[in-house]
């Protein structure tokens, strides 16, 4: 089952920063936060992940809470390709902790960029 | 370098027929995962494969599916006798063992309708 929780659905303008939710608050200390999106009918797509410091590259910023039980992941100007199911993943890293290899989905949260 | 490739992309099959989907991982690849998706849902956990061995297949219904990944070759998901109930998006990921981030890299999927 998925350790995460996120809001359904969310709206936001084309150009603006996209701010999407993610809460974690029985995250272990060897789990790591991972973000993906499934924009319609694609395969889903690595964003960026994070253990407990905040995170950047070339798609989005990643803020973890310093208690690691909750974050964000950030679009700073989003486009309307950026239209897709974002999801919040919590996960050992198999090759360095022993946790389990695969990734849990949730349901995610539907970020509609609108123009 | 190639993505992960899938095919067929799009498979019709009718009831009690079987449906065999394929999987190349990335160049360098050994890992190799199996996700499905039923319309309107999200992505569910099948069977996670490395080279020649099944090592979590936890998610894997009891009958008629098995996967496998040979030595030489693309990772095979099979369907015997498939029902309209297992009409759905059939998603392939892989990994590096050696990659400390344990992304996963996705393929496009493979989309089964049964008649």
């Amino acid at each position: 089952d998925a350790k995460t929780t996120q809001p359904t659905s969310m709206d936001c303008a084309e150009g603006r920063a996209a701010n999407l939710p993610c809460n974690h608050s029985t995250i272990s200390g060897n789990e790591y936060v991972y973000w993906y999106r499934q924009i319609h009918s694609q395969g889903p797509q690595y964003i960026i992940h994070g253990l407990k410091n905040n995170e950047t590259n070339e798609m989005a910023s990643l803020i973890i809470t310093e208690d690691r039980k909750s974050s964000t992941l950030i679009l700073p100007h989003a486009t309307l390709r950026d239209t897709a199911v974002y999801y919040c993943i919590v996960r050992a890293n198999a090759a360095t902790q022993g946790g389990s290899e695969k990734l849990v989905f949730g349901k995610g949260t539907k970020l509609t960029v609108n123009p | 370098n190639a993505g992960v490739m899938q095919n067929p992309r799009h498979l019709v099959r009718r009831r009690g027929q079987e449906a065999r989907l394929r999987c190349s991982p990335m160049k360098g690849h050994s890992h190799v995962y199996w996700y499905r998706q039923l319309p309107e849902e999200g992505l569910k956990f099948m069977v996670y494969l490395q080279k020649e061995n099944i090592i979590d297949e936890s998610g894997m219904p009891k009958e008629r599916f098995s996967a496998e990944f040979p030595k030489e070759g693309p990772s095979i998901l099979r369907i015997q006798q498939v029902v309209r109930g297992d009409s759905a998006a059939y998603f392939c990921a892989s990994s590096s063992r050696q990659g400390l981030t344990g992304e996963l890299f996705f393929g496009e999927g493979s989309r089964l309708t049964v008649l």
